[in-house]
């Protein structure tokens, strides 16, 4: 099984900041990699797919990148509804994998 | 509108049976998988498997193998979760969700509310 990490598990940031999360996978995922962002009381809603698109509807301050075992995302000037609960999964055509998550809390 | 609509919370006893479902809306039910990821509360995403509904063609994960049953009914353009014997530790919040992951290569890009199913003797 694909193991994923993610990093940190908490980010204390301030409305306005640049913010960097990083996924790191146990073997090369080529860019099968997703991002989605979850709320308290509610489903995981996808970002990223394929390491770096956007997902249709989602803010333009999101962004990916990475490909093989270590990827980031990155969100540009933190918005007050981007704190949030943020995971990374691997998907291939057999199998998929989330990270533990990272909380993005209010500095 | 294109959904998933999930059935409602459970509250099951120990050993007893369970089949929660997931009905598809707005879209061609067949031409996307259905995965389920459970969600103990407070914790994070797990990935139990997937299901084709034109063929009922599973993945599962390795930790769920087993333990759980994927199927769908076509006709009704709904998936199923289904547990024989439930445990304490089957106590979690239940997501369906949309995938494409053979032809697209996209990830769960629609999900279900989440069924919440309690297990308490």
């Amino acid at each position: 099984d694909v193991q994923m990490t993610q990093s940190p598990s908490t980010l204390s940031a301030s409305v306005g900041d640049r913010v960097t999360i990083t996924c790191r996978a146990s073997q090369s995922l080529g860019n099968w990699l997703a991002w989605y962002q979850q709320k308290p009381g509610k489903a995981p809603n996808l970002l990223i797919y394929r390491a770096s698109s956007l997902e249709s509807g989602v803010p333009s301050r999101f962004s990916g990148s990475g490909s093989g075992t270590e990827f980031t995302l990155t969100i540009n000037s933190l918005q007050p509804d981007d704190f949030a609960t943020y995971y990374c999964q691997q998907y291939n055509t057999y199998s998929g994998t989330f990270g533990p998550g990272t909380k993005v809390e209010i500095k | 509108e294109v959904q998933l609509a999930q059935s409602g919370a459970e509250v099951k006893k120990p050993g007893e049976s369970l089949k929660i479902s997931c009905m598809a809306s707005g879209y061609p039910f067949t031409k996307y998988w259905i995965g389920w990821v459970r969600q103990v509360p407070g914790k994070g995403l797990e990935w139990m498997g997937i299901i084709d509904p034109g063929d009922s063609d599973t993945r599962y994960s390795p930790s769920f193998q087993g333990q759980v049953t994927f199927s769908a009914d076509r006709a009704i353009s709904t998936a199923y979760l289904q547990w024989s014997s439930l445990k304490a530790s089957d106590a979690a919040i239940y997501y369906c969700a949309r995938t494409d992951p053979f032809v697209a290569g996209r990830p769960f890009d629609l999900w279900g509310q989440g069924t919440l199913v309690a297990v308490s003797s």
